[in-house]
């Protein structure tokens, strides 16, 4: 199976940063990598896919960048709504693995 | 509107069954591949089981393989999973979840949208 591994595991920003969050994974997957976001007590919700491709309604400062093995997704001017934990996943092959996901908090 | 509702949730003795169902609206569920993912308390997300559309190509977890069953009916518009041999450790919230593609294993797949999951509690 193939590992996906998030970092930092946590983060402590403030409204107005700009965030960046890594996933590496453990043999290359092209572009085969999606990222959602998941609030407390919800569902996950798709922001990106094919590592760049923004989801239709998602905000214009979600971004995702990479190919390979090293994939980045990045909040421009992070807003109150978007504190939240993020996974990649990829889809690459079978079975779909996630990373272990990155919570975003208020600093 | 796309719309996933999972039931059949609960609490479970270790060893016992139970069967999750999933009812779909919003979309044509026969043209698309379903799968179940779960998340334990406090924990990250674990893909399950995945199906396709017609039911020709279906995937397990390792951990879950030779335990869970998944199916779907696509005349009722609905996605299952049979839970056998229930451990402590398959207590999670389950998730159903739309694919893009058709066929399960496909690449370039990925899960949108989510369900509100139902939540499973394996415990004596």
């Amino acid at each position: 199976d193939i590992q996906m591994t998030q970092s930092p595991s946590s983060l402590s920003a403030s409204v107005g940063d700009r965030v960046t969050i890594t996933c590496r994974a453990s043999q290359s997957i092209s572009s085969y990598l999606n990222w959602y976001q998941q609030k407390p007590g919800k569902a996950p919700k798709l922001l990106i896919y094919a590592a760049s491709s923004l989801q239709s309604g998602v905000p214009s400062r979600f971004s995702g960048s990479g190919s390979g093995t090293d994939f980045t997704l990045t909040i421009s001017s992070l807003q109150p709504e978007d504190f939240a934990t993020y996974y990649c996943q990829q889809s690459y092959s079978t079975p779909p693995t996630f990373g272990q996901g990155t919570r975003l908090e208020i600093k | 509107e796309v719309q996933l509702v999972e039931s059949g949730g609960g609490l479970v003795q270790p060893g016992r069954s139970l069967r999750l169902s999933c009812a779909a609206s919003g979309f044509t569920f026969d043209d698309y591949a379903m799968h179940w993912v779960r998340q334990a308390p406090g924990k990250g997300l674990e893909w399950v089981s995945g199906i396709s559309w017609n039911s020709g190509s279906i995937g397990y977890a390792d951990s879950v393989k030779g335990r869970f069953t998944i199916s779907r009916d696509n005349a009722k518009n609905s996605l299952y999973l049979q839970m056998n041999s229930l451990r402590a450790e398959d207590t999670a919230l389950y998730y159903c979840a739309k694919g893009l593609r058709q066929w399960f294993g496909e690449m370039g797949d990925w899960f949108d949208p989510w369900g509100q999951g139902t939540l499973v509690t394996v415990s004596s």
